[in-house]
């Protein structure tokens, strides 16, 4: 059965840093894209990042872009997300999901990240 | 970047009812849609891609059809779980975008 558990997510203020973990099981997590999804409070999802099996390649929401930073830990079936310069639009919580042809076939449960003073 | 919209925004429907809801893409996207489930303080739940092919485990009573700009999901005959919110979502160019969602509440 395919697993995915976030960690990391918490109150953190303006300005400063997260970094999010997934740990995988169930299925060969070197053998799939991986992405983070987004859904701020009372709103609709919103992709955020994603990268390929062996970590290699990105791709990033525009909006994103020089602040996320996605990456892997093959060895440790961990798909991580580096957040910096987080700002209060930021808060939202945090999915990770494997990759179907880029859809979104398996989600973990999200880890709530909140940006406030 | 592409658009997703989907109405109704919300619809209230009773058990039993057929509901059909809508997503229309800004540009075409031929068939990478998906169609997901939200109930609340879930995650999203995969039911639909390539526009109408059905996930594994997915009820039969689920449906998707469309292509290009505009495609439907249909829910054939309502059952207590199926209210929750539902989202499209396009697998054609990045950045993948979602629909707004729709909020299927019972009447």
């Amino acid at each position: 059965e395919v697993q995915l558990v976030e960690s990391g997510g918490g109150l953190v203020q303006p300005g400063g840093s997260l970094r999010l973990s997934c740990a995988a099981s169930g299925f060969t997590f070197n053998s799939y894209w991986m992405h983070w999804v987004r859904q701020a409070p009372g709103k609709g999802l919103v992709w955020v990042s994603r990268i390929n099996g062996d970590g290699t390649r990105t791709t990033y929401a525009d909006s994103l872009k020089g602040r996320f930073t996605i990456s892997r830990d093959n060895a440790k079936n961990t798909l991580h997300l580096q957040m910096n310069s987080l700002r209060a639009e930021d808060t939202a919580v945090y999915y990770c999901a494997r990759d179907r042809g880029n859809w979104f076939e398996s989600w973990g449960q999200g880890t709530l990240v909140t940006v406030s003073s | 970047d592409i658009q997703m919209t989907q109405s109704p925004s919300s619809v209230s429907a009773s058990v039993g009812d057929r509901v059909t809801i809508t997503c229309r893409a800004s540009q075409g996207i031929s068939s990478w849609l998906a169609w997901y489930q939200q109930k609340p303080g879930k995650a999203p739940k995969f039911l639909i891609y390539a526009a109408s092919s059905l996930q594994s485990g997915v009820p039969s009573r689920f449906s998707g059809s469309g292509s290009g700009t505009d495609f439907t999901l249909t829910i054939s005959s309502l059952q207590p779980e199926d209210f929750a919110t539902y989202y499209c979502q396009q697998a054609s160019s990045f950045p993948l975008t979602f629909g707004q969602g729709t909020r299927l509440e019972i009447k």
